[in-house]
């Protein structure tokens, strides 16, 4: 099962920030925090992941709450193309790899 | 990011034949990589995890008969679909784990329907 938790939907207007919360109290010590998005009827895309320090790239910004209980990814300025499913995972130890467990995902509409 | 490059990216098939997807890193050597489906509107299920030389992984109510995965080696999985029936007809995403960041990286995802 997911361990995170993310709203349904969310939407936003296109060059404001885009916020997106995600839940997931069960987080192991050493586990991270992924996120990816993924745009109809392809595979998901990378976004950012971390530990327990804010993370930044080229496309966004993720912050985690110094319990690592629940983060948000921080898109700076939204554009139409960012409207997408964008899910929060937590990548799980699995043997001797890691596996990545998808949740339901927040469907995100940046609006012109 | 890294290239993970799945083919073919649709493909429709007689109900009771085998299908072969296959799912190639193309700059980077993938240690894991993952087979996922996705039916409309919901979320991506993770089916297996595949070391290279080793048997895959089988994720609980997945059959491993029916979804034979191999992988031959770090740049090459591939899942086979056997004796396919219209219920199979779903989205199918492989993702390679590797590189520097270790991140997983997805494929464009194959489409495949059964008639």
């Amino acid at each position: 099962d997911a361990k995170t938790t993310q709203p349904p939907s969310m939407d936003c207007a296109e060059g404001r920030a885009a916020n997106l919360p995600c839940n997931h109290s069960t987080i192991s010590g050493n586990e991270y925090v992924y996120w990816y998005r993924q745009i109809h009827s392809q595979g998901p895309q990378y976004i950012i992941h971390g530990l327990k320090n804010n993370e930044t790239n080229e496309m966004a910004s993720l912050i985690i709450t110094e319990d690592r209980k629940s983060s948000t990814l921080i898109l700076p300025h939204a554009t139409l193309r960012d409207t997408a499913v964008y899910y929060c995972i937590v990548r799980v130890r699995m043997d001797s790899s890691y596996k990545l467990i998808f949740g339901s995902g927040t469907r995100l509409l940046v609006r012109p | 990011g890294a290239v993970v490059s799945q083919h073919p990216s649709w493909v429709i098939c007689k109900s009771g034949t085998s299908v072969k997807i296959e799912c190639r890193s193309l700059d980077f050597q993938a240690t894991t990589m993952f087979w996922y489906r996705q039916f409309p509107k919901q979320s991506l299920m993770l089916m297996a995890t595949s070391n290279e030389g080793s048997k895959a992984t089988y994720e609980q109510g997945v059959e491993k008969d029916k979804f034979l995965i191999n992988h031959a080696s770090l740049t090459l999985s591939t899942l086979t679909v056997t004796s396919a029936h219209p219920e199979d007809s779903s989205f199918y995403i492989c993702s390679a784990e590797g590189g520097i960041g270790n991140e997983a990286f997805f494929g464009q995802g194959t489409r495949l329907t059964v008639v």
